[in-house]
């Protein structure tokens, strides 16, 4: 599976959007993209996931460079419960179901 | 409502004493699997299984064993528990275990500490 790589620490606004990238620049054509946040040493939660297209659900956007070597998670309008690490993943087709969880983003909500 | 459940979430133990920390879900999912997350490490698979009697080793297995006698349930074993396996750990469970779908439900988590 691909590596992806994230900034360590983010800071947004309450109320903005907040913008994550990651780059996985060494992804191959049946890798997808996932994204989970763990708030506070809670479980991992699901966030959103794509193969080359953008996606949207009711959390989150996804956007995928064409070349699919970077993404973006967007959370439009940002709370203070969105506080936490988030994390994106690259999964194979073919994986076992193994998630490899990297450092993640700490995205820090501010009021 | 869809939901992972551990038991239980706090947990102190001395070295050598079994334990056991159960695992259920309620969503019919056939993929289970055990992470334990410790500071600068990060999420690690201990094992997974992906049916009724179908388990594997995942990165971090030794000291550890589970069973999958039901689809439901992913108990996971420690035979002797030793200080470094003080951790927290989480249990996960998915519709399939493939890249496509791979949307996983996490417990709440379980601290375990062992003196």
């Amino acid at each position: 599976d691909a590596k992806t790589t994230q900034p360590t620490s983010m800071d947004c606004a309450e109320g903005r959007a907040a913008n994550l990238p990651c780059n996985h620049s060494t992804i191959s054509g049946n890798e997808y993209v996932y994204w989970y946040r763990q708030i506070h040493s809670q479980g991992p939660q699901y966030i959103i996931h794509g193969l080359k297209n953008n996606e949207t659900n009711e959390m989150a956007s996804l956007i995928i460079t064409e070349d699919r070597k970077s993404s973006t998670l967007i959370l439009p309008h940002a709370t203070l419960r969105d506080t936490a690490v988030y994390y994106c993943i690259v999964i194979s087709s073919g994986n076992t179901g193994k998630l490899i969880f990297g450092q993640g983003t700490t995205l820090q909500v501010k009021p | 409502e869809a939901q992972v459940t551990q038991n239980p979430r706090y947990l102190i133990t001395v070295t050598g004493k079994k334990l056991t920390v159960t695992c259920s879900q309620n969503m019919n999912h056939e993929y289970m699997s055990w992470y334990r997350q410790d500071p600068g490490l990060g999420l690690r698979q201990i094992y997974y299984s992906m049916n009724v009697e179908v388990t594997d080793k995942g990165d971090v297995p030794e000291g550890y064993k589970v069973s999958r006698k039901e689809k439901r349930n992913f108990p996971l074993i420690l035979e002797s528990p030793s200080p470094n396996q003080t951790s927290l750990y989480f249990c996960a469970s998915s519709l399939w275990g493939r890249g496509r779908g791979t949307e996983a439900f996490f417990g709440q988590g379980t601290r375990l500490t062992v003196v």
